[in-house]
């Protein structure tokens, strides 16, 4: 069961436009959301996050917008750059669950490779 | 501030033999959490260490385990070592609150 969803396995756009990525969620116990950027084998680097009491939160050329009625996140890249290129993840975490915390663990998508051409 | 630190970076390993694996958290924060990524099941969460107590645990079968110490560093464990446990292990530690987890270079087990 699949709770972190990202359904487009690749993307490729041209320097300069808009990259948008988008990732689905079916766990409501999910409060807490989280974009990493990766190259091969290297750790994820974070990029953003948004708390579910919010629905927009941006840091610099990142916006990631959260839709908690359709379960639906999207980052937005803007200008994308070709240093932007690797594979994004998208995770979450939850609240209190059964009187302990689950904001240690994430639960990832399976990434979406970004290329962006110039 | 310095960044979460892994060693071994690489590691070869004999199906059957077992595996330590280190973690040093950034300075401060308290919560490690180990994951797995294979080309195939992407990041698997293992399990989180918080204050030296197991706080949190994927699915994963009880040949893995691990420990927190009380300086925050963490090591985690693979007992009986499969060909399937090759991969991409990944620490990561975060501050309390936001949840914002940091990840190490992560350590690069081949099993053979």
């Amino acid at each position: 069961d699949q709770q972190v969803k990202q359904n487009s396995p690749s993307l490729s756009v041209q320097e300069g436009r808009i990259s948008i990525l988008n990732c689905d969620y079916t766990n409501s116990m999910f409060d807490y959301f989280l974009w990493y950027k990766k190259y091969p084998a290297e750790g994820p680097t974070f990029l953003i996050s948004i708390s579910s009491i919010k629905d927009k939160n941006e840091d610099g050329r990142f916006t990631v917008f959260l839709n908690k009625s359709a379960k639906h996140l999207s980052l937005h890249i803007v200008p994308s750059q070709p240093g932007d290129s690797a594979v994004y993840f998208c995770a979450a975490s939850g609240g209190d669950v059964a009187g302990g915390t689950s904001y240690g663990k994430l639960t990832f998508g399976q990434g979406t490779i970004l290329t962006v051409h110039p | 501030k310095a960044g979460v630190t892994q060693t071994p970076r690489y590691l070869i390993k004999t199906r059957g033999q077992q595996v330590t694996l280190s973690c040093s958290p950034i300075s401060g924060h308290r919560s490690v959490s180990w994951y797995q990524q294979t080309p195939g099941q992407g990041l698997q969460f293992l399990f989180e260490y918080f204050s030296e107590t197991q706080r949190n645990k994927g699915n994963f079968p009880g040949r893995f385990s691990g420990r927190q110490f009380s300086n925050s560093r963490s090591e985690m464990n693979v007992s009986t070592l499969e060909l399937g446990d090759s991969a991409l292990y990944l620490c990561a530690s975060s501050p309390s609150l936001p949840p914002q987890a940091f990840f190490g270079q992560g350590t690069r087990l081949t099993v053979v």
